[in-house]
């Protein structure tokens, strides 16, 4: 069973260029979870998305950062004109659907590491 | 809304010794706790999780946590630390229906 992937590991952009991430949560997950994490700091939640719907994007900033779980394919957020403030580890995890508010744990991908020049 | 504390910033302990980490919680109704660890470089790993029954929950290495619903707490704990324990250490609450929130973390260090 693989865990919960993503590419790519490393990403180096250039200021106002764009960054597209990508996730692939574990099989069977509908749950999907952004996270970005500065160095030697906590995990600051970004957004929360199930298939076809964002569920919660409160931790997203409003502009130039967009996310999506489309029925097919990867969870992917895109990052439009990145400056360097956004440099990060960004990490997603999933979780199974489980009942209604369940306490299914996240799985948490090995991160991308973004560097903005 | 939901809130988790870790008290401490950093932890050392000597190998062999016991160990504990510290979390505290806020929640509106009954929660869901759980802890992770994060090594260099690299993902968060699950260790443990309290949803409903015992109040001691045993993990992955050994760890074991303790939910206290009058402490508001689940403190990870683990009876004799290994060098290799060393990392950041993190809690986190989850409200019926509601998202994860997750804690500072604190970063334990097992000295030799």
């Amino acid at each position: 069973n693989a865990g919960v992937m993503q590419n790519p590991r490393h990403l180096v952009r250039r200021r106002g260029q764009e960054a597209r991430l990508r996730c692939s949560p574990v099989k069977g997950h509908s749950h999907v979870y952004w996270y970005r994490q500065l160095p030697e700091e906590g995990l600051k939640f970004m957004v929360y998305l199930q298939k076809e719907n964002i569920i919660d994007e409160s931790g997203m900033p409003k502009e130039r950062f967009s996310a999506e779980f489309p029925k097919e394919g990867p969870s992917i957020l895109r990052i439009q004109q990145v400056v360097r403030g956004d440099s990060a580890a960004y990490f997603c995890a999933s979780s199974a659907p489980g009942l209604a508010g369940g306490g299914n744990e996240q799985f948490f991908g090995p991160g991308t590491r973004l560097t903005v020049l | 809304a939901q809130s988790v504390a870790q008290p401490e910033d950093q932890v050392n302990v000597a190998e062999g010794n016991p160990l504990t980490v510290k979390c505290t919680y806020s929640v509106s109704g009954n929660p869901y706790l759980f802890w992770y660890v994060q090594y260099p470089n690299r993902g968060l790993q699950f260790l443990l999780k309290y949803i409903t029954g015992d109040n001691l929950v045993k993990g992955s290495y050994g760890f074991e946590a303790e939910f206290n619903k009058s402490q508001t707490s689940f403190h990870l704990k683990k009876p004799s630390a290994l060098v290799s324990d060393s990392a950041l250490y993190f809690c986190a609450v989850k409200d019926y229906g509601q998202n994860f929130v997750f804690g500072p973390g604190t970063r334990l260090s097992v000295l030799p």
